[in-house]
């Protein structure tokens, strides 16, 4: 089955600086790659995602970029601001939906002001 | 109305009580997950019901029994638990199992079984 390694697990910088989180994932046939955010003691929430035949996808400070190569993929959150705060989860699937979306580990960021 | 409902929000049960989860969602979604979420943990997948028929069962023990009585609905029935099922319940649903349209994630319920 698939496999997704997320890193780092816990990430803190600067309000204002950027900040990105890699996963990798195993099985070349997933071509579906959401990005799900979860504040403490709430709920996921879909915040990105990306299909296989696209390489770059941005919306305002938030983008993903995938590398189907290198089965790797990355969110990248500019200009952080302390809401960014949270635990971020990567994920992947195969038939571009959402049935058996494998996720990653996680990825605790912390936005010092 | 764009919410997945949960009840309860919290649950405390013994090894030997049987309860039921529940989860309602009336946005029209054809698909239905039960997601188990241990502390510092990704979601795990439970099951999946698609259009009401049960489509995924990630082999989950049958102490745990997902029933959907109709498209708005999700129950899991819980019987006989160990400690360790205690955990994050979250229900999630989204257009279709099969398209990429957002999960739509409840708020969960927290199981403690003593």
């Amino acid at each position: 089955g698939e496999n997704v390694e997320q890193h780092p697990s816990t990430l803190s910088v600067q309000e204002g600086d950027s900040a990105v989180i890699k996963c990798t994932y195993s099985d070349s046939a997933s071509n579906y790659f959401p990005w799900y955010k979860q504040e403490l003691g709430k709920r996921p929430q879909l915040i990105i995602d990306i299909r296989s035949n696209v390489g770059e996808k941005k919306d305002q400070r938030i983008a993903v970029t995938l590398n189907k190569t290198a089965k790797h993929f990355s969110l990248h959150i500019t200009e952080t601001q302390p809401e960014d705060s949270a635990v971020y989860f990567c994920a992947a699937s195969k038939n571009f939906g959402n049935e058996k979306l494998t996720f990653g580990t996680g990825t605790r960021l912390t936005i010092i002001p | 109305d764009t919410e997945v409902t949960q009840t309860p929000k919290h649950l405390v049960m013994g090894m030997t009580n049987k309860k039921s989860l529940k989860c309602e969602q009336h946005m029209g979604h054809r698909a239905m997950y039960w997601y188990k979420q241990k502390a510092k943990k990704p979601p795990e997948l439970m099951f999946v019901y698609s259009y009401e028929k049960l489509s995924i069962n990630e082999s989950v023990p049958s102490r745990f029994s997902p029933e959907c009585p109709n498209s708005s609905l999700l129950n899991l029935h819980l019987h006989a638990l160990q400690p360790e099922d205690s955990a994050l319940y979250l229900c999630a649903s989204s257009q279709d199992r099969r398209d990429n349209s957002p999960l739509h994630f409840g708020n969960g319920t927290r199981l403690t079984v003593t």
